[in-house]
């Protein structure tokens, strides 16, 4: 089976940098994926990993390392509508489904 | 391009009563997804399609819920006899192709609640 471990919450200030961790047990690996979910909102697709190291889409950048099953979003130059709940993702080895980590809520403070 | 479409956006029903969910995919998307979201358990998948076939329902909760894709455009999640414990977020999504790198796009979801 798969499982997935997220801090429960994040406060950070507006212009800061932040970064969540995401660590997973899983039968297979077939890359780590990041949703971002505003309050009332659908999740949304932020990155995607299949490799190790870095990989940066403008102010996000997901980070992978599949030997300490450990993956980590990392926002930079925060903003109010940052705020949302982030959940990393992990394939299914055996199937297509995407298991969703429990999700970390990030506060941003003015 | 339209998103994924998902109706009703809110239903309030009283328990005992059947629940109609539906959900049209993107168009040229090929895999179909449920999933059901609690404060509690978070974001459950409850059942995928890969081109209008049911491939894994092991997350569906129990025989009042069933799923169904007539088509490549269209599904629908039934729960009969509703049960307060029923009340969540429900999500559809839809993706196109295997590959891991490809993102699941998510309706705007249905708020359910059984009173």
């Amino acid at each position: 089976g798969q499982s997935l471990e997220q801090p429960s919450e994040v406060t950070a200030v507006e212009g800061a940098i932040v970064q969540i961790n995401c660590t997973y047990q899983t039968s297979g690996f077939y890359g780590l994926s990041w949703y971002q979910q505003h309050d009332g909102g659908a999740p949304t697709f932020l990155s995607y990993n299949a490799l190790d190291g870095l990989e940066e889409t403008g102010r996000f950048s997901s980070f992978l390392s599949r030997s300490d099953s450990y993956g980590y979003l990392l926002l930079q130059e925060l903003q109010m509508k940052d705020s949302a709940s982030y959940f990393c993702a992990v394939r299914d080895n055996y199937g297509q489904n995407f298991v969703f980590g429990p999700g970390t809520r990030l506060s941003v403070l003015p | 391009d339209a998103g994924v479409i998902q109706s009703p956006r809110h239903e309030v029903t009283e328990m005992g009563q059947e629940v109609t969910l539906r959900c049209k995919p993107i168009s040229g998307h090929d895999y179909l997804f449920w999933y059901r979201q609690t404060m509690m358990r978070g974001l459950e998948l409850l059942i995928y399609f890969n081109n209008n076939v049911p491939i894994d329902d092991s997350g569906m909760p129990e025989d009042r819920f069933s799923a169904k894709m007539p088509n490549a455009s269209f599904s629908t999640l039934k729960i009969q006899p509703s049960e307060p414990r029923d009340s969540a977020v429900y999500f559809c999504a839809s993706r196109r192709g295997q590959g891991s790198n490809q993102p699941q796009h998510f309706g705007d979801g249905t708020r359910l609640s059984i009173l």
